[in-house]
């Protein structure tokens, strides 16, 4: 089945960890992207990619990184230096051009502890 | 001049009536407007989306009504069923922007039976 894969769906971090999330996906999107979503707000971008080795801040990046070494995979990494980093992450990918559907993993839950 | 403001943020209404959310923006570079349905826990499906060359798009009980003029759209969902009981966002997007999605704040819609 295609679609966009993220693991974990649980991740527990104790202060001062960076932790990695995973994001796959095999739609053969160009574009891929991460979001940040706090309850009672909407989702805030944190970094995207258009192309392989490649990728653009989004508004909330402070305390993040990321990579696109292939096509299909955009792992996220939350950093120390991400203060409040307990949210629900969201990956997405899409392919370029007006009114293509952007895809949504089903999200990790990440909490510190 | 990204942002997108979206409300209400929480909305009832009984079996069988009309749920209205309503989003406005001010970016007029915006030229792609999807609606997404989120279930807990899960991540957002598209709805769905219109462009700003149309002024309503209609899908099942679904219909977004879209005024360019007043930078201004919405989303109707007819016959409401307690199976619509979510969180819906409206977001926006432009071809400059590598089709990144500027979301709303989300409106929780619950239908009671």
């Amino acid at each position: 089945d295609g679609g966009i894969t993220q693991s974990p769906k649980y991740l527990f971090r104790k202060e001062g960890q960076n932790v990695t999330l995973s994001c796959e996906q095999n739609l053969n999107h160009d574009a891929m992207y991460w979001y940040r979503q706090d309850p009672g707000q909407g989702l805030r971008l944190i970094y995207y990619s258009q192309i392989v080795n490649d990728f653009q801040k989004g508004d909330i990046a402070e305390g993040y990184s990321v990579s696109r070494e292939k096509k299909e995979s955009f792992p996220l990494t939350v950093t120390s230096a991400q203060k409040n980093p307990t949210a629900f992450y969201l990956c997405a990918s899409s392919s370029f051009g007006q009114g293509t559907e952007a895809f949504f993993g089903q999200g990790t839950r990440l909490t510190v502890v | 001049q990204q942002q997108v403001k979206q409300s209400p943020q929480s909305l009832i209404v009984q079996k069988g009536g009309i749920s209205i959310i309503n989003c406005a923006y001010e970016n007029t570079a915006f030229d792609y407007f999807p609606w997404y349905q989120q279930f807990p826990g899960k991540g957002p499906a598209l709805l769905i989306a219109i462009r700003p060359d149309v002024s309503e798009k209609k899908e099942g009980r679904f219909t977004i009504s879209f005024n360019k003029s007043a930078k201004q759209f919405s989303l109707h969902i007819m016959d409401s069923q307690p199976g619509d009981s979510a969180t819906y966002f409206c977001a926006a997007s432009s071809k400059g922007s590598a089709r990144q999605l500027t979301f709303g704040s989300g409106t929780q819609l619950t239908v009671l039976p």
